[in-house]
């Protein structure tokens, strides 16, 4: 099956920097998205990129599909950013997502 | 508002207690599917829906049941919880390979 890998696994900030987390994927997808897991367990939709970029706010992300990567960036981090990202890519028609093991990501004041 | 709601959000039960959790969807998805979360095992697919009445094993079905008897609703039941059962669990819903969508999370703890 795909295999979706995402780094780094950890990740501290200081508050104000920028980051860029990456994804990786074994096999053409035609979908992707983008979660965070806030401290509190839930998990928020950020971006569902297929492929090119978007932007929302601080946070954009870009998937080149044909080179089957996607990539988030985060920039001006603040404290509530912190978190796990994930990454996921639909499989068997979409009725179950494949998730990277996340990157864990800690913005310090 | 479009969403994926699950109840309770909390539950403390003890071991072969029968329990059910809820999960509802306001989007008239056809796919729905429930997912529990484990340290250093990822997320994992329990059972998956692709439509009323039709549902399917994911990757650890064991000591679950589902039922779609509606479209905008899909039960996650736990005949005999185990302590091994404790966990994160997520319920799920989109249309296709589209965006989807999460529930708010249910923390089963068994004792």
């Amino acid at each position: 099956g795909i295999q979706v890998e995402q780094s780094p696994p950890d990740l501290i900030l200081q508050e104000g920097a920028n980051s860029t987390l990456r994804c990786n994927f074994s096999d053409s997808v035609n979908n992707l998205q983008w979660f965070h897991q806030n401290p509190w367990g839930q998990l928020i939709n950020l971006f569902y990129i297929p492929s090119g970029t978007k932007q929302n706010g601080r946070l954009s992300a870009t998937t080149v599909a044909t080179e089957r990567y996607s990539l988030l960036y985060i920039s001006s981090s603040q404290t509530t950013d912190s978190g796990v990202y994930f990454c996921a890519v639909p499989y068997n028609q979409g009725g179950k997502l494949i998730f990277g093991q996340g990157t864990e990501l800690s913005v310090k004041p | 508002e479009a969403q994926v709601t699950q109840n309770p959000r909390y539950l403390i039960t003890v071991t072969g207690k029968k329990l059910t959790v809820t999960c509802s969807q306001n989007m008239n998805h056809e796919y729905m599917s429930w997912y529990r979360q484990d340290p250093g095992l990822g997320l994992r697919q329990i059972y998956y829906s692709m439509n009323v009445e039709v549902t399917d094993k994911g990757d650890v079905p064991e000591g679950y049941k589902v039922s779609r008897k509606e479209k905008r609703n899909f039960p996650l039941i736990l005949e005999s919880p185990s302590p091994n059962q404790t966990s994160l669990y997520f319920c799920a819903s989109g249309q296709g390979t589209t965006e989807a969508f999460f529930g708010q999370g249910t923390r089963l703890t068994v004792v």
